[in-house]
């Protein structure tokens, strides 16, 4: 079964500028979700998706940030324009049906957005 | 509030010695904890979780962690190191009853050395 996957790994981009970052959840999860870590802090939450609705996106820093979930399958969070704080690494991770008892959330690997 | 503390941001151990990892945690209500790992270049790999079942959880790779609730603690053990062992390591909360946002605590980096 393959796991989360993202994309790219990394981006450099310029301040002012727009990127969207991607996310595949493993097959069949209903959950999708999205954190980040800045340079030196710890992770947070932004967002989760069920299926193609936003449950709770209270961790969105702001309206630059806009994340959608067409069709309940992959994500991609755009960030539009890029400011300097923005750099850090974006996670998504997903998670099975929550009825299943099953609360593990899996992780991707990461994308490292660098905003210069 | 949910929050999690870890007590150490860097942990260095001698291979075959043990690990402890130290994590202290607040929650309103039963929370499910967790334990994740991040070796260099690689994603978030769950380590072990509890769910308000059996207070010893035992993980992967001979990892364990006892909750201790009069304690709020979730500490995490290995009896022997190994190099491999070397990573970044997060004790996570549940942000509500759900089970759905993660609140992660600032990470030990842990070292081991031959």
């Amino acid at each position: 079964e393959a796991g989360v996957t993202q994309f790219p790994s990394h981006s450099v981009i310029e301040k002012g500028q727009t990127v969207t970052l991607r996310c595949d959840p493993i097959s069949g999860h209903d959950n999708l979700y999205w954190y980040r870590r800045v340079m030196g802090k710890e992770i947070k939450f932004l967002l989760h998706f069920v299926k193609e609705s936003k449950q709770d996106e209270s961790g969105m820093p702001n309206n630059r940030f806009l994340a959608e979930r067409t069709g309940g399958t992959y994500s991609t969070l755009k960030v539009q324009p890029a400011e300097l704080e923005d750099s850090g690494v974006y996670f998504c991770a997903s998670s099975q049906k929550a009825w299943t008892g099953r609360l593990e959330q899996y992780f991707g690997p990461g994308t490292r957005l660098t905003v210069t | 509030a949910q929050s999690v503390t870890q007590l150490d941001s860097h942990v260095s151990v001698s291979e075959g010695t043990p690990v402890l990892l130290r994590c202290n945690y607040s929650s309103s209500y039963s929370p499910s904890l967790f334990w994740y790992v991040q070796h260099p270049n690689k994603g978030l790999q769950l380590l072990l979780k509890y769910t308000s079942a059996a207070t010893l959880v035992k993980g992967i790779n001979g990892f364990e962690a006892e909750f201790k609730k009069s304690e709020t603690s979730f500490h995490l053990t290995k009896p022997s190191a190994h190099m491999s062992d070397a990573a970044e390591y997060f004790c996570v909360v549940t942000a509500n009853q759900a089970g759905t946002a993660l609140i992660f605590g600032k990470g030990t980096t842990l070292s081991v050395s031959s």
